[in-house]
């Protein structure tokens, strides 16, 4: 049972440029999380998708950002004309249903904005 | 939500228990208690986590005071490769948003 997987593992864009972060969560599960860790920081929770619907984005920016978990494939973090400070580890985490369980994370994307 | 408190840093020897502790004076009675650790440039990884009694798995041992306002992630041996950043997490029951802080930066030395 192959755990989160996500990719690519690195990301290098220019200033401007869109950003596209992919995360298959584990076999059986039906919500993904995406967190945002910035250099020396802990995670920051970002947004919660279940298949075909957003459950929550509190933590998402406002502008530029967006996520979406379709019926098929993989879940998308998109980050439109990125900036520096767009600079960060990118993790997706994954769980089944029951919400009490433990979510599983994948080894992330650290995205590097040039 | 309610918030853990935990040391910066810890050191060990290699092949001695480590005992990690973490404070969470405001936890409610539906947090759930979570440990996570991050090694360097990976992403966490599930440790255990317990609500009331004390929990064990391959992994660890999670002991919870009898109040629930402290807990304590024990290692039984540590290895080279424990050393991580570990994270205490209160997460309410039926909730799925981690807060992570800074967590304890364990170091383990040969």
């Amino acid at each position: 049972n192959a755990g989160v997987m996500q990719n690519p593992r690195h990301l290098v864009r220019r200033r401007g440029q869109e950003a596209r972060l992919r995360c298959s969560p584990m076999k059986g599960h039906s919500h993904v999380y995406w967190y945002r860790q910035l250099p020396e920081e802990g995670l920051k929770f970002m947004v919660y998708l279940q298949k075909e619907n957003i459950i929550d984005e509190s933590g998402m920016p406002k502008e530029r950002f967006s996520a979406e978990f379709p019926k098929e494939g993989p879940s998308i973090l998109r980050i439109q004309q990125v900036v520096r400070g767009d600079s960060a580890a990118y993790f997706c985490a994954s769980s089944p249903r029951d919400l009490n369980t433990e979510a599983f994370f994948g080894q992330g994307t650290r995205l590097t904005v040039v | 939500d309610a918030k853990t408190t935990q040391p910066n840093s810890m050191e060990s020897n290699e092949e001695e228990p480590v005992h990690l502790p973490c404070n969470h004076s405001t936890i409610s009675g539906t947090d759930y208690i979570h440990w996570y650790r991050q090694l360097p440039s990976q992403g966490p990884e599930y440790v255990i986590h317990g609500l009331t009694s004390n929990v064990n798995n391959r992994m660890a041992s999670l002991a919870i005071a009898e109040d629930r306002k402290s807990s304590t992630l024990i290692l039984h041996r540590a290895t080279l490769r424990d050393a991580a950043v570990y994270y205490c997490i209160l997460r309410p029951s039926g909730t799925y948003k981690y807060i992570f802080g800074t967590g304890t930066r364990l170091k383990v030395l040969a």
